[in-house]
């Protein structure tokens, strides 16, 4: 399978606890994207990579999350101090970014419960 | 700032019968536009895209026409199945830029057989 993979797939947390997601893109895909999907809603954008550099964070990301992309491969995401507001899907994906090829491929998602 | 609006679901239709689901935006540059679609249990997926004025998007028996002039993408298929029953959200990207993809809220779609 050379999808888009994340991990774990689903995570329950106390509120308080710090938790961390991981994705892996579809290899040689240069973007990097982070999203977060609550009920109902539509995914929003939280931050993106070209490589490993973090180009733009949206303001949805406060300072308790932080994203890395260390080697401009696999990319964590991680929440301090989770709050039950951060329930949430999260969900990664990946693009090739190369002039005529720009589709985002959408990893399964990590659905997170902070209770 | 940039924007979509899609109509609200739950829609219930009979199998066979016709989809219109509506879809508008607001972009401040020239975006290309998506119809993403999210089964039962799985993660979101292409259906379509346009990426100018006019194109026509299509994908397994569903279509969908970029509309400058009406700032519209609506998406329709002319005889529908079970299996499209789904969630169904229309999306916007500006392409050449940092091509992050603004969704709409979804709209749930349950076929009935």
């Amino acid at each position: 399978d050379t999808g888009v993979s994340q991990d774990p797939r689903h995570k329950i947390t106390k509120r308080g606890q710090n938790v961390t997601f991981r994705c892996d893109p579809i290899s040689e895909h240069n973007r990097l994207y982070w999203y977060r999907q609550t009920l109902g809603q539509g995914p929003e954008f939280l931050t993106y990579f070209q490589n490993e550099a973090q180009l733009e964070k949206s303001r949805l990301l406060s300072d308790r999350f932080s994203a890395e992309r260390p080697k401009g491969s696999f990319s964590t995401l991680e929440i301090q101090r989770t709050e039950q507001g951060d329930s949430a899907m999260y969900l990664c994906a990946s693009s090739l970014a190369s002039p005529g090829d720009y589709e985002q491929y959408f990893g399964p998602g990590t659905r997170l419960t902070v209770t | 700032g940039d924007s979509v609006t899609q109509m609200e679901g739950p829609v219930t239709l009979s199998e066979e019968a016709f989809l219109t689901i509506n879809c508008t935006y607001t972009a401040t540059g020239y975006p290309s536009l998506f119809w993403y679609v999210q089964y039962p249990g799985e993660g979101l997926q292409l259906l379509l895209k346009a990426t100018k004025a006019d194109d026509k998007g299509s994908n397994k028996g569903f279509e969908a026409t970029y509309r400058k002039e009406t700032t519209s993408f609506h998406l329709e298929k002319g005889s529908v199945q079970v299996s499209d029953s789904a969630v169904y959200f229309c999306a916007l990207s500006l392409t050449n830029r940092d091509d992050k993809i603004i969704f709409g809220k979804g709209t749930r779609l349950h076929i009935l057989p």
